[in-house]
This record gives structure tokens, sequence and C-alpha cells, in this order.
């Protein structure tokens, strides 16, 4: 199992420009989420997705949008990327919520200049 | 809204030196409680968790944590450090809300050989 893999891992970007961030779990998790991680700040919840066909907004989603492809692909789209968009983004899956145990992905590296 | 407090940003520890990590959260009901450790260049993974039951749960590679509710704390505990344990350490609560996981702002741990 490859678990939850992350593409791209590294990506730069100009101000306006815009990209898609994929994520896809293999361990038929029914739940998905995207983060993102600052220094100083933790890492706090852009979307999340309870089960293939929903998503909802987390703590952070202005400027995001997500789609839930299908139950093993969760991406996020930057539609005009901000300098302030500039962190590290992590996808995480879970078999659902509450106690469950999230798994993340290694991460991508965005630098907005 | 829920929140979560660590106290220490660093701390640096010499190997054998007992390890307390502070965690303290704001959420009136009833929480489900994380750590969650971040190995330098890895994936973020599970330490430890709490739902219900035992107050002192014990996690991987020699954690534990205990759940004082009066105090709203959720305090992350080894009594002898090894250099392997140099990581960020990130405290999360999630209250109710089943999906939306809260982090704490972390807490960087340097272990000395």
């Amino acid at each position: 199992n490859a678990g939850v893999t992350q593409t791209p891992k590294f990506q730069v970007l100009k101000t306006g420009q815009s990209m898609t961030l994929q994520c896809a779990q293999d361990m038929n998790h029914n739940s998905m989420y995207w983060y993102r991680q600052d220094p100083g700040m933790g890492l706090r919840l852009i979307y999340y997705s309870a089960s293939e066909g929903t998503t909802d907004k987390g703590e952070v989603p202005n400027g995001y949008n997500v789609s839930r492809l299908n139950k093993r692909e969760f991406s996020l789209r930057l539609e005009s990327a901000a300098p302030s968009q500039t962190s590290v983004y992590f996808c995480a899956s879970s078999y659902s919520g509450g106690i469950e145990t999230q798994y993340f992905g290694p991460g991508t590296r965005l630098l907005v200049l | 809204a829920q929140s979560v407090s660590q106290h220490n940003h660093h701390v640096i520890l010499s190997e054998a030196a007992s390890l307390e990590l502070g965690c303290n959260y704001s959420y009136g009901g009833t929480v489900n409680l994380f750590w969650y450790v971040q190995y330098p260049g890895q994936h973020l993974q599970l330490l430890l968790k709490y739902f219900s039951g035992d107050p002192l749960v014990k996690g991987i590679k020699g954690f534990e944590a205990e759940f004082i509710k009066s105090k709203f704390s959720f305090n992350l505990r080894k009594p002898s450090v090894q250099w392997s344990d140099t990581a960020e350490y990130f405290c999360a609560v999630d209250g109710g809300s089943n999906y939306k996981l809260t982090f704490g702002k972390g807490t960087l741990l340097t272990v000395n050989p």
C-alpha cells in the first residue's frame, strides 16, 4: 500500500497563476482532508470531504476549491495564487471522522512569488 | 469554537531526560484528543489518541498522555527520551464536529545525544 500520495512535491507559481494539487489514497477510506502548515501556526484545515460526493469548508477555505473526484482522489485547486498561499499542503485520509486516525501524505511545498 | 494551546514552542533535552509537553484545549463538550508527531522529513503520524475510558493513554515508542478533564489538558509524557525522538509534536482536538480536527501550533523537541 502506498498510503496517501500527493503530487507535485514542490511547485513555484507566480501571483495570479492557477494550479491543482492532487491527492490519492489506497486505503479505502471514506474521509479526506486538505491542510496547510505554516511556521508557528500548526496545521489548519482548508476543506474536508466526509464521504464521496460531499465537501465542506474547514478553518481557512478562502482562495481554494476542492473536488472529491471519486473515493480515492481529492484535489485542491488554487484559482489565482497569492503570496499568502505560500505554504506546505498536506492531504490526509481516514476511515471516517471522530476518533478515527488520519493518515497524512508527504506534503506539497508551494511557493508563490 | 474549539482551540488548542501548546505552551512550549521549542524544548531542548539531553538523552535520558524525562519529557512532558503541555496541551490545553477549549471546548465544553465531549472531545476526542490526539497527539501527532512529525519526524524530520517524514509524514505526520499518530502517536496516541483518547476518546473515552482510562484517561491515561499509551501510544507508540513509549509515549503516554493523560487526559485531565477538569484542567482541559492532555499532556504528553515520556520517561526517558532518545535522540530519535527529535521531532515536532502536535496536539489536536475534535470537539464533536467529527471531521474538523483543530491542531495546536506544535512543539519542536530537540534531543541532544
